[in-house]
């Protein structure tokens, strides 16, 4: 039983260039979490889906940045014109149900802007 | 208020050392309570669920305390393997749905 997939574990981008990071759940699991940890500092929520819904995104800045959970495939969180600002690491996590059980993490994209 | 709050540390002991954490919530109707521990630009990773009986797995012990909404966590004869960030992990409602809240987490460094 495969755990959380995100790829790529690397990623470098160039300043306005757009950055796509995937997270692919634990079978069975229909939650995604999505957290941004810049350097030394602690995990950021940035957004909660189900299967095609956003349920809170309320950690998302409101400009760049959007996230998708569609019914096939994996979630995407997506960054457009990106900034030096952006480059952090972004873990995403699954769990089977509504925020009362667990959450398993991925190894996380590390994302970086040049 | 933040929703879950802990001491972010560093805290640093010698080996060997009993050490606790606490870690308060705001949500009086949070059901689930879990520690996590991450380290170094790794993923977090679940040490162990908080039961309202308090519960213990080897050197370490999780208690829960409603009434005053706050958890802890006691690590005893601390290990160098012990030294990471540890999570306070609490779910909270959110447009009808429960989510899990992270604390920013708190700090464990030991030396020899």
């Amino acid at each position: 039983n495969a755990g959380v997939m995100q790829n790529p574990r690397h990623l470098v981008r160039r300043r306005g260039q757009e950055a796509r990071l995937r997270c692919s759940p634990m079978k069975g699991h229909s939650h995604v979490y999505w957290y941004r940890q810049l350097p030394e500092e602690g995990l950021k929520f940035m957004v909660y889906l189900q299967k095609e819904n956003i349920i809170d995104e309320s950690g998302m800045p409101k400009e760049r940045f959007s996230a998708e959970f569609p019914k096939e495939g994996p979630s995407i969180l997506r960054i457009q014109q990106v900034v030096r600002g952006d480059s952090a690491a972004y873990f995403c996590a699954s769990s089977p149900l509504t925020g009362v059980t667990e959450a398993f993490f991925g190894q996380g994209t590390r994302l970086t802007v040049v | 208020r933040k929703e879950v709050e802990q001491d972010p540390g560093p805290f640093n002991v010698p080996e060997g050392a009993t050490v606790a954490f606490n870690c308060t919530y705001s949500n009086s109707a949070s059901q689930s309570f879990f520690w996590y521990r991450q380290d170094c630009r790794k993923e977090p990773k679940l040490l162990m669920s908080v039961y309202s009986s308090g519960n213990e797995d080897g050197r370490f012990t999780a208690q829960l305390n409603r009434a005053s909404q706050y958890i802890s966590l006691l690590i005893r004869d601390s290990k160098l393997s012990d030294s990471a960030t540890y999570l306070c992990v609490v779910n909270g409602a959110s447009g009808g749905y429960n989510k899990l809240i992270f604390g920013a987490g708190t700090r464990l460094a030991v030396h020899p």
